[in-house]
């Protein structure tokens, strides 16, 4: 069965550092999402992608992410000088079309120290 | 997206149903119920989803009154594997892609 596969599956990195986390969708899917779980608290969407643009993000989505699908299969997720409170879970979701249902990652669990 | 409310806990003993309510009472003719688990701190799983009629899969029954004001979901034979936190997510079809989360039933399956 077809699945969503996320790199890695652990990140640590130092505060102000930046980092990228990939995601492999599922083949034929075409909108993309990133959600977030920090430690103990709700899963909270972050971004959805669809036709290499953004198609919506939440107010937790500030100028410090961006989303890019740098060629037919990966969806990466960079977060830029990151900070003590990125410290999350972060999982990748993907689905055939934009209201249908979505199928998530295993998630990569961010720590920064 | 309709608010959900479910039930911070639940036990069932290993083997029988684990029945899991959801309500949903501002829900409107265009949304869909959907649930979803998360075990210890996977990635959420899609379970099922409806409209107005039952539905059942492989993994789950879902039973959505005839008012739609409220849902179950069925795991008719509950195993240890079947412990994790259930959503019960209403969403409107036409509407934003985004699911939101709420914080869900901790299903404890007893041996």
């Amino acid at each position: 069965e077809p699945e969503v596969t996320q790199t890695p599956s652990h990140q640590v990195t130092q505060m102000g550092q930046e980092v990228i986390l990939r995601c492999v969708p599922i083949s034929n899917h075409l909108y993309f999402y990133w959600y977030r779980q920090i430690l103990g608290q709700k899963v909270e969407f972050l971004v959805s992608f669809y036709n290499n643009e953004i198609s919506e993000k939440s107010e937790i989505f500030d100028d410090q992410f961006s989303v890019e699908r740098p060629d037919g299969s990966n969806f990466t997720l960079k977060i830029r000088s990151t900070k003590l409170e990125d410290s999350a879970m972060y999982f990748c979701a993907s689905s055939d079309r934009g209201r249908d249902t979505q199928y998530f990652g295993p998630g990569t669990r961010l720590t920064v120290l | 997206d309709a608010k959900t409310t479910q039930p911070t806990s639940m036990d069932c003993a290993e083997g029988r149903a684990a029945n899991l309510p959801c309500n949903h009472s501002t829900i409107s003719g265009n949304e869909y119920v959907y649930w979803y688990r998360q075990i210890h701190s996977q990635g959420p799983q899609y379970i099922i989803h409806g409209l107005k009629n039952n539905e059942t899969n492989e993994m789950a029954s879902l039973i959505i009154t005839e008012d739609r004001k409220s849902s179950t979901l069925i795991l008719p034979h509950a195993t240890l594997r079947d412990t994790a936190v259930y959503y019960c997510i209403v969403r409107v079809w036409g509407g934003a892609n985004n699911l939101f989360f709420g914080t869900g039933t901790r299903l404890t399956v007893i041996p």
